[in-house]
């Protein structure tokens, strides 16, 4: 099937580690996205990249780190640095043309204990 | 800098019956792209339906419609028939020509009644 991946789900992690989240696609779109979205707000950029081993920060970059080694994969580190990292994130992906659109993947609630 | 107002935390409304959902934007640029998205109880975003500024006719999808002024910069979308599938949170996003960033609305949380 085509379409983005977010793995897992629901994760879990205690205070002071590092965690990452996954983001792949098979849509074959050059540029990709993280969103994080917290209750009563919509989504916030925070990291974005528009073509392999290049990426932007977003509004919200503070705390975050990713990589952008190969076109299908996206993955986002949430750091120790990140004050409040509870929250769902979001992974988009567009074809990166003037036109486009942003295709969003199912999402990941992470929980910090 | 480009913001994106949802005035209305909530709204709901009878199965089969109209409703709008309300979104004003602020920006200085003349060539946009605005979005609605909706979100489910499963949380996958949707796009569901997009308008260029440029165009003057207002976008159409099926049931879902907008209301796009360009110079009162507001962006409503109508729901007709409403249908219990409909239920969800709605976002409006503006996006600026060129630019890579969606800037999202706080989200209107939309109730079907049966």
């Amino acid at each position: 099937d085509g379409g983005i991946t977010q793995s897992p789900k629901y994760l879990f992690r205690k205070e002071g580690q590092n965690v990452t989240l996954s983001c792949e696609q098979n849509l074959n779109h050059d540029a990709m996205y993280w969103y994080r979205q917290d209750p009563g707000q919509g989504l916030r950029l925070i990291y974005y990249s528009q073509i392999v081993n290049d990426f932007q920060k977003g509004d919200i970059a503070e705390g975050y780190s990713v990589s952008r080694e190969k076109k299908e994969s996206f993955p986002l580190t949430v750091t120790s640095a990140q004050k409040n990292p509870t929250a769902f994130y979001l992974c988009a992906t567009s074809t990166g043309t003037h036109n486009n659109e942003q295709f969003f993947g199912p999402g990941t609630r992470l929980t910090v204990l | 800098a480009q913001t994106v107002t949802q005035s209305q935390p909530e709204m709901s409304v009878q199965e089969a019956e109209t409703v709008t959902l309300s979104c004003t934007y602020d920006t200085s640029e003349s060539d946009y792209y605005l979005f609605w998205y909706k979100q489910p109880p499963s949380r996958q975003m949707i796009l569901v339906i997009r308008q260029e500024a440029y165009k003057q006719q207002n976008a159409t999808e099926n049931r879902f419609s907008v209301n796009f002024q360009k110079a009162a910069k507001s962006f409503s979308l109508k729901i007709s028939d409403s249908q219990l599938g409909d239920a969800a949170m709605y976002f409006c996003a503006y996006r600026r020509r060129g630019a890579q960033k969606l800037v999202f609305g706080q989200g209107t949380r939309l109730t079907i009644n049966p």
